[in-house]
């Protein structure tokens, strides 16, 4: 996806191990975010950030941590992986908020066994 | 109460029907409303954008809100097999740094 790349593409790792995800884009927009997405329950908002070092909590961030400390880039880690965060991981930006909508990264495909 | 509902389907139409997709919200401070279109296995795509109220027409696509319903919808003509993907609505009020609220989506197979 244009100005907007996640790695890894795709990751197994094995339970109580910490996993770091990592999006990057080059479109130098403010508003990150983070989503997992999983059958049943669609997108489901993890963390995001609305500057460096700003960021906040989404309805699912138990278990997940994030760090931005320049414009580019978003870190997402597991702390401690387990095998209920097994999911489809997309980051998103956006210039201005919610109300410019978002692009998507191609997501990341995590198995915790 | 969700804040935003979609039925998931599946949706299975032939080529050439007309689609209607449909979300229900119950957030009245919602002003901005969105359909996202995401085929298997890739990033959800924006396709959609409408602000407050209407009608909004782009190709084969009519994006529709009814602010007084709380409903809003996707219609697609003539639709195509290429058309067959997970749909989701999302919405935001007008504070920027709030995060858009998504339906589940909803999955659509246009068969030839």
């Amino acid at each position: 996806d244009a100005g907007i790349t996640q790695s890894p593409r795709h990751k197994v790792t094995e339970t109580g191990t910490p996993v770091t995800l990592r999006c990057h884009q080059t479109e130098n927009h403010r508003y990150m975010y983070w989503y997992r997405q999983d059958p049943g329950h669609g997108l489901r908002l993890i963390h995001y950030s609305y500057g460096v070092k700003d960021t906040d909590k989404g309805e699912v961030s138990d278990g997940y941590s994030v760090s931005r400390s320049k414009t580019e880039d978003f870190l997402l880690t597991l702390e401690s992986a387990t095998s209920s965060q097994t999911s489809v991981y997309f980051c998103a930006i956006s210039g201005g908020g919610a109300d410019y909508g978002y692009t998507f990264g191609s997501g990341t495909r995590l198995t915790v066994v | 109460q969700k804040e935003v509902e979609q039925d998931p389907g599946p949706l299975s139409v032939p080529e050439g029907a007309i689609v209607s997709l449909n979300c229900t919200y119950s957030n009245s401070a919602f002003q901005y409303f969105m359909w996202y279109r995401q085929y298997s296995r890739k990033g959800p795509e924006l396709l959609m954008y409408t602000y407050s109220s209407g009608n909004k027409e782009d190709g084969r696509f009519t994006a529709q809100v009814d602010k007084s319903s709380k409903y809003i919808s996707l219609f697609i003509r003539d639709s195509q097999p290429s058309d067959s993907a997970t749909y989701l609505c999302a919405m935001s009020s007008t504070s920027g740094n709030t995060p858009l609220v998504f339906g589940k989506g909803t999955r659509l197979s246009v068969i030839a």
